[in-house]
């Protein structure tokens, strides 16, 4: 049971343009949410988190977005370089301020590929 | 700045055989966590320690163990291995309750 999806298992984006990666998830129980971007033979890397008190966090090129009520999160980076180019996760973390200690619940990843 | 570390970066082990993977925390960092990540999927979260104690406990079978020491390094101990244990081992940490988690380069185990 996939409890966080990433439907777009890849997306191509031109240099310079803005890359909209999106992110559903099916437990209302998650309130923290975490975006990640992970190199081949690399580790993930955190890049952005939100929390389900907000709707928006921004960072740099990048900003997550997080509409509750339809359980959908997105990450934009803008403006998108070849650097980017990476696989992008998804994570969320249930009852984050609770007796959980942060474990982390990821989506499938989607492959982010910007051209020159 | 110091990252997590893990070793070894790989491991081939024949079925039956034990296998022992290490991981190092950034320093001041006191929570680890294991996570397991099968071709094509995503990274799926097995056990979590706090102050060196168990936190959380995820899809980690039983052959699986794992501890953490004085000076908060982990390791975690696979027994009996199988073919489907074949897998990226990632271990992260973290600062007491800080939701982010910083994550090492893993360890490939195959398991033949």
């Amino acid at each position: 049971d996939q409890q966080v999806k990433q439907n777009s298992p890849s997306l191509s984006v031109q240099e310079g343009r803005i890359s909209i990666l999106n992110c559903d998830y099916t437990n209302s129980m998650f309130d923290y949410f975490l975006w990640y971007k992970k190199y081949p033979a690399e580790g993930p890397t955190f890049l952005i988190s939100i929390s389900s008190i907000k709707d928006k966090n921004e960072d740099g090129r990048f900003t997550v977005f997080l509409n509750k009520s339809a359980k959908h999160l997105s990450l934009h980076i803008v403006p998108s370089q070849p650097g980017d180019s990476a696989v992008y996760f998804c994570a969320a973390i249930l009852n984050a301020g609770g007796t959980s200690y942060g474990k982390l619940t990821f989506g499938q990843g989607t492959i982010l590929t910007v051209h020159p | 700045a110091a990252g997590v570390i893990q070793s070894p970066r790989h491991l081939i082990k024949e079925k039956r055989e034990t296998a022992t993977l290490k991981c190092y925390p950034i320093p001041r960092h006191d929570t680890v966590y294991w996570y397991q990540q099968g071709p094509g999927q995503d990274p799926q979260f097995l056990i979590s320690f706090y102050e060196k104690m168990q936190s959380d406990k995820g899809s980690i079978p039983d052959r699986f163990s794992a501890q953490q020491f004085s000076d908060y390094h982990s390791e975690l101990n696979m027994s009996s291995l199988e073919l489907g244990d074949s897998a990226l081992y990632f271990c992260a940490s973290s600062f007491g309750r800080s939701y982010e988690q910083y994550f090492g380069p893993g360890t490939r185990l195959t398991v033949t």
